[in-house]
């Protein structure tokens, strides 16, 4: 099977603008987590879609948004951009909620590298 | 938002070396404790899901253990390898939300 996918990998942006990170998940997968990683902060939970639905939410301010599409594909846009946005975004994707996991195990994609100028 | 702490922050070992990391957690409702591994320049890896009290896991060389009651887990490494340089994180599940992962443990070996 195909691993979880992230484009673009990095991306330079600048205060202000807004930006728009993908993720395809692993064939099956309903699940799909954001998360993002900063320096010390370890990885902060963003949101999570379930069959196009947003099923959790992190404390995030309202300039992250995502959405899922009925391939289970999902965004997560940022707008807006601060210097602080600078991070790894990495989503995961998961069996969850569809009868072949009970304990979320998160499949991890190799992440967008997002630097805000 | 759950409170998960993990200690030490960041350790340094030489080759051969045995090391130990505690992940500790709410013991209220538990569901699930995670162990992942993570990679400089890779995508964290699933180490271990353990559910039952004293559930005990093990691979190669990399073994952890489950307290519930008390809200604790510990990750052990026999015999630490370069190789095994990486960022460990737990992540308590509590069957209803998502994961929540702590900051990791910093691991590195020097040869």
């Amino acid at each position: 099977k195909a691993g979880v996918t992230q484009t673009p990998r990095y991306l330079i942006k600048t205060r202000g603008q807004q930006v728009t990170l993908s993720c395809s998940p692993i064939s099956g997968h309903r699940s799909v987590s954001w998360y993002q990683q900063t320096p010390g902060q370890g990885l902060q939970f963003l949101f999570e879609y379930f069959s196009e639905t947003q099923r959790n939410k992190g404390n995030f301010p309202g300039r992250f948004s995502g959405r899922q599409f009925s391939n289970s594909r999902s965004e997560m846009n940022v707008s807006t951009l601060e210097l602080g946005d600078s991070a790894l975004y990495l989503c995961a994707s998961s069996a969850s909620g569809t009868g072949g996991d009970f304990y979320n195990e998160q499949f991890f994609g190799p992440g967008t590298r997002l630097t805000v100028l | 938002i759950l409170n998960v702490e993990q200690s030490p922050q960041s350790l340094h070992v030489q080759e051969g070396d045995s090391t130990n990391f505690t992940c500790s957690f709410p013991s209220s409702n538990f569901y699930a404790l995670h162990w992942y591994r993570w990679e400089t320049a890779k995508s964290p890896e699933a180490l271990f899901v353990m559910t039952l009290n004293g559930d005990e896991k093990k691979k190669g060389r990399i073994s952890a253990t489950l307290n519930t009651k008390e809200g604790y887990s510990y990750l052990y490494i026999k015999g630490s390898q370069p190789e095994d340089s990486a960022t460990y994180l737990c992540a308590p599940y509590s069957g209803y939300s998502t994961l929540t992962f702590g900051k990791g443990t910093m691991l590195l070996v020097s040869p």
